[in-house]
């Protein structure tokens, strides 16, 4: 299995600033030949499913604000926030689906400062 | 619109089965592509996966789980069902069934439509 190792577990961040979320996959998730990362990130709020927001590593599921990036390739990939609004407040994760069975990150959660 | 919906039971004893039932609506899942998967959640934990169904019937399971679970589908009815065989209470968390991305003809294997979830207790 590839394991998916997110940091840090937790952050607080002030409004209006840049949050920044880590993920590390054991083994890359490069498809190289059609230069695809298969690497997703989701948000879940207290009491809701996670929704997704990123896929194919940087890619913005509709609806997602611009402010939501994903970046990295291989096997070191970022989440960020860049100008952090209540409504952000959540706990992120993040999955590799280059390989079954899926696996997620621990988590981070993102709180405000 | 697309919705997903859990259901089955709220408690359990250890070494019971637990048969969940995701019934969903808007897409059918023998339409080419299709795949549903079940995904876990233990209380203030990480989410799990643990099963997944594509239209044609092929199957994925977790690697931990699999001599445990079943993932079946009934096409007619709208239906996939889990069934995780000796529950524990290790067991103990939120369920959530989910409908597979497809973009730009490209199967991502990330959820994008989930349900609700169901909470399962295992206690004796």
């Amino acid at each position: 299995d590839i394991v998916v190792t997110q940091s840090p577990d937790s952050l607080a961040v002030s409004l209006g600033e840049r949050a920044t979320i880590s993920c590390k996959s054991s083994q890359s998730v490069l498809d190289a030949t059609h230069k695809k990362n298969y690497f997703a990130w989701y948000q879940q709020k207290p009491g809701q499913p996670p929704t997704l927001l990123i896929y194919w590593a940087s890619t913005r599921e509709s609806g997602v604000p611009d402010r939501f990036s994903g970046s990295g390739s291989g096997t070191d990939f970022t989440l960020t926030i860049s100008c952090l609004q209540a409504e952000d407040v959540a706990v992120y994760y993040c999955q590799q689906y280059y390989s079954f069975p899926l696996t997620f990150g621990g988590g981070t959660t993102v709180e405000i400062k | 619109q697309i919705t997903l919906k859990e259901s089955g039971p709220t408690l359990l004893k250890p070494t019971q089965t637990l048969t969940l039932t995701c019934t969903f609506s808007g897409f059918s899942l023998s339409t080419t592509g299709m795949a549903v998967g079940w995904i876990r959640q233990p209380p203030g934990k990480a989410l799990e996966f643990l099963a997944q169904i594509y239209w044609n019937d092929d199957k994925r399971y977790s690697s931990s789980l699999k001599n445990r679970l079943t993932i079946t589908k009934d096409t007619s009815k709208k239906q996939v069902v889990l069934r995780m065989t000796n529950m524990d209470p290790v067991d103990t968390a939120t369920y959530y069934c989910a409908l597979r991305k497809i973009a730009d003809g490209w199967y991502v294997e990330a959820y994008y439509i989930w349900g609700h979830g169901t909470v399962v207790t295992v206690s004796s």
